[in-house]
């Protein structure tokens, strides 16, 4: 079955610091990957979606994240966050040979980003 | 406004009663994916409807069922409520069946409080 794994679960940096956060799926054929951000109190937002073509993909707000398939990973970074990306950041995966479209979600990381 | 509309928003009820959560897609799309989000178990995938077609089935329990009405407004409906069932409940709506590939967009959630 498709599972993602988000190993960090919680993320305290502050303004300025580059960020970093791991995903990783367990699928090894073709994959469609997400980002998305839930900031407090209001729905979840896409931050940036791969599926295909160049594997490092810019999305909103300065994120980017890189797609190495070698590796099942999909990593999200942000060379300079901000005391507003202060979020929970979920990792989610599509297999589209599953004849589904639905996403399966990574349990979130939670990010705190302090002045 | 995410044009993905949630009611109630909150919702408080005793062990053992039946509620009804209620989903209107943004305008346009055909799918509507539900999804509960649990402080230990993440997001959930329960169940998606395409054009008022069951489409795809996550774990979502027995007591559970929901359904898409002409209109694509969709409801789900939780019965014989335990306390675990306590969660935020998001909806989603896509473009066609090819959320794998663009996205969802979610709505504001209903936290169902069981007591």
């Amino acid at each position: 079955a498709q599972s993602v794994s988000q190993h960090n679960h919680h993320v305290i940096l502050s303004e300025a610091a580059s960020l970093e956060l791991g995903c990783n799926y367990s699928y090894g054929g073709t994959v469609n990957l997400f980002w998305y951000v839930q900031y407090p109190g209001q729905h979840l937002q896409l931050l940036l979606k791969y599926f295909s073509g160049d594997p490092l993909v810019k999305g909103i707000k300065g994120f980017e994240a890189e797609f190495i398939k070698s590796k099942f990973s999909f990593n999200l970074r942000k060379p300079s966050v901000q005391w507003s990306d202060t979020a929970e950041y979920f990792c989610a995966v599509n297999a589209p040979s599953y004849n589904t479209d639905k996403l399966i979600f990574g349990t979130g990381t939670r990010l705190q980003v302090f002045p | 406004d995410s044009g993905v509309t949630q009611t109630p928003k909150h919702l408080i009820t005793a062990t053992g009663q039946r509620v009804t959560l209620r989903c209107s897609p943004r305008s346009g799309d055909l799918s509507v994916y539900w999804y509960q989000q649990s402080l230990d178990q993440g997001l959930q995938f329960l169940i998606q409807y395409y054009n008022g077609e069951e489409r795809a089935k996550g774990n979502i329990l027995e007591r559970f069922s929901a359904q898409q009405f002409p209109d694509l407004h969709s409801e789900l409906n939780l019965s014989s409520l335990e306390l675990g069932d306590s969660a935020l409940y998001f909806c989603a709506s896509s473009v066609g069946d090819a959320g794998g590939i663009y996205g969802y967009t979610f709505g504001s959630g209903t936290r169902l409080t069981v007591v």
